[in-house]
């Protein structure tokens, strides 16, 4: 069975840092990795998908990694805003229909 | 950009009542989910569903959960005998065909009291 693990749980940075996610899985044979942003009772929000063809995936301030042989992903945050604030998740799919989700890093980003 | 409809956003619920969570999926998907998450805790599958029949279950989702895609655009999650420990947010989402990502909902909070 997947697991997935995600530090730090959370994280506290000033306005304008670049910052790291990290996201660890044990099955390396992952379908592909999603992150998503949840905001405090809300849903979920797709933010990047890798498929485990591809290395990473840009979206605006936004970059994602992914290395199937260690088992690791990252997400890459240019100039955190307050906006930014939001707990991110990872999920990882391993073939099976269903995604596997980490605990979650939440992000505070102090203006 | 498209999303996925769920109603209600928050229910509460007496211990022992059927509940039926209610979501509307992106039209064109074919592929749907349940998921849910324990305040605190990391989001669980329960289960997805595909040409009208479950594709896969967890061990979660055990004979007092059922769903249905009564008409062809809802999709509904029914608990028959609510406990306190089914008390969560329960996430739907839908998927379009080949590898594309899914869409999740906004949630539906379920309190059983």
């Amino acid at each position: 069975k997947q697991e997935v693990t995600q530090i730090p749980a959370a994280l506290s940075v000033p306005e304008g840092e670049n910052l790291v996610l990290n996201c660890s899985f044990t099955d390396s044979a992952i379908y592909n990795l999603q992150w998503f942003r949840q905001d405090p009772g809300k849903g979920l929000t797709s933010l990047l998908l890798i498929q485990s063809s591809q290395r990473e995936q840009t979206s605006g301030r936004l970059n994602a990694s992914l290395d199937k042989s260690s088992g690791r992903s990252t997400l890459y945050i240019a100039a955190s805003q307050p906006g930014d604030s939001a707990t991110y998740l990872c999920a990882g799919k391993t073939g099976a229909n269903n995604l596997f989700f980490g605990t979650g890093t939440r992000l505070t980003v102090i203006p | 950009e498209p999303e996925v409809t769920q109603t209600p956003s928050h229910q509460v619920t007496q211990m022992g009542q059927e509940v039926i969570l209610r979501c509307v999926p992106i039209s064109n998907h074919l592929y749907f989910y349940w998921y849910r998450q324990i305040l605190g805790q990391k989001v669980e599958f329960l289960v997805s569903f595909y040409n009208n029949e479950i594709s896969e279950k967890s061990e979660i989702f055990d004979d007092q959960f059922s769903v249905e895609r009564p008409d062809g655009s809802n999709f509904t999650l029914k608990i028959r005998s609510t406990k306190l420990e089914d008390s969560a947010m329960y996430f739907c989402a839908s998927r379009g065909q080949g590898a594309s990502r899914p869409f999740f909902g906004q949630g539906t909070r379920l309190t059983v009291v």
